[in-house]
């Protein structure tokens, strides 16, 4: 199985600040990674796919890498950012995802 | 709106059964393969199970195979989850998913519900 790890598993930051996530696959996924934001009760949101913004999501995330290292970059923190974070390989089964990234407000 | 709302969650022992439903509205629910995805408490989302749109083929992950049976009913929109001999590792929040990828699956869930907790304790 590929097993994806994420770091950090936790991060404070303020709004405004420009925030990375690295995810890290344990073998070359090539790009078939994705991107997940989750808040407390709510359902989970998908922000990138692969190295697309998914529809109506804003420009400030965004997504890169390939093989084994992808980043997920918040260029401008806003309020409503403040969530979980997950990475997902979609290359082969299992479709694991990462243990997720805390984003807290500093 | 895609809107996917869960059920059938609840406290069960060890051994027994249960069966969730999500109800599907806001698309074409018979274009989209379907997911579930669950949570267990403090870990990441583990993918369970895919159905096709057309229910042509069925795939499930590593862990829970032969245990669990995903189904649809695409005349009444509603996607279902069988777990049997459920165990505490079971213990989790389902999620239904829809793929983003429509009637060929990519495994990339662009709409969740917000899950349906269950729970396996004696």
């Amino acid at each position: 199985d590929i097993q994806m790890t994420q770091s950090p598993s936790s991060l404070s930051a303020s709004v405004g600040d420009r925030v990375t996530i690295t995810c890290r696959a344990s073998q070359s996924i090539t790009s078939y990674l994705n991107w997940y934001q989750h808040k407390p009760g709510k359902a989970p949101k998908l922000l990138i796919y692969g190295a697309s913004l998914q529809s109506g999501v804003p420009s400030r995330f965004s997504g890169s890498g390939s093989e084994t290292d992808f980043t997920l970059t918040i260029s401008s923190l806003q309020p409503e950012d403040f969530a979980t974070y997950y990475c997902q390989q979609n290359y082969i089964t299992p479709y694991n995802f990462g243990q997720g990234t805390k984003l807290e407000i500093k | 709106q895609v809107q996917l709302v869960e059920s059938g969650g609840g406290v069960v022992q060890p051994g027994r059964s249960l069966r969730l439903s999500c109800r599907a509205s806001g698309f074409t629910f018979s274009s989209y393969g379907m997911h579930w995805v669950r949570q267990a408490p403090g870990k990441g989302p583990e993918w369970v199970a895919l159905i096709w749109h057309d229910d042509s083929y069925k795939f499930y992950g590593g862990s829970v195979e032969g245990r669990v049976t995903i189904s649809r009913d695409n005349s009444k929109n509603t996607l279902y989850l069988q777990l049997d001999s459920l165990r505490p590792e079971d213990t989790a929040v389902y999620y239904c998913a829809r793929d983003r990828g429509g009637d060929w699956p990519r495994y990339q869930f662009d709409y969740w519900g917000q899950g349906t907790l269950v729970t396996v304790s004696s």
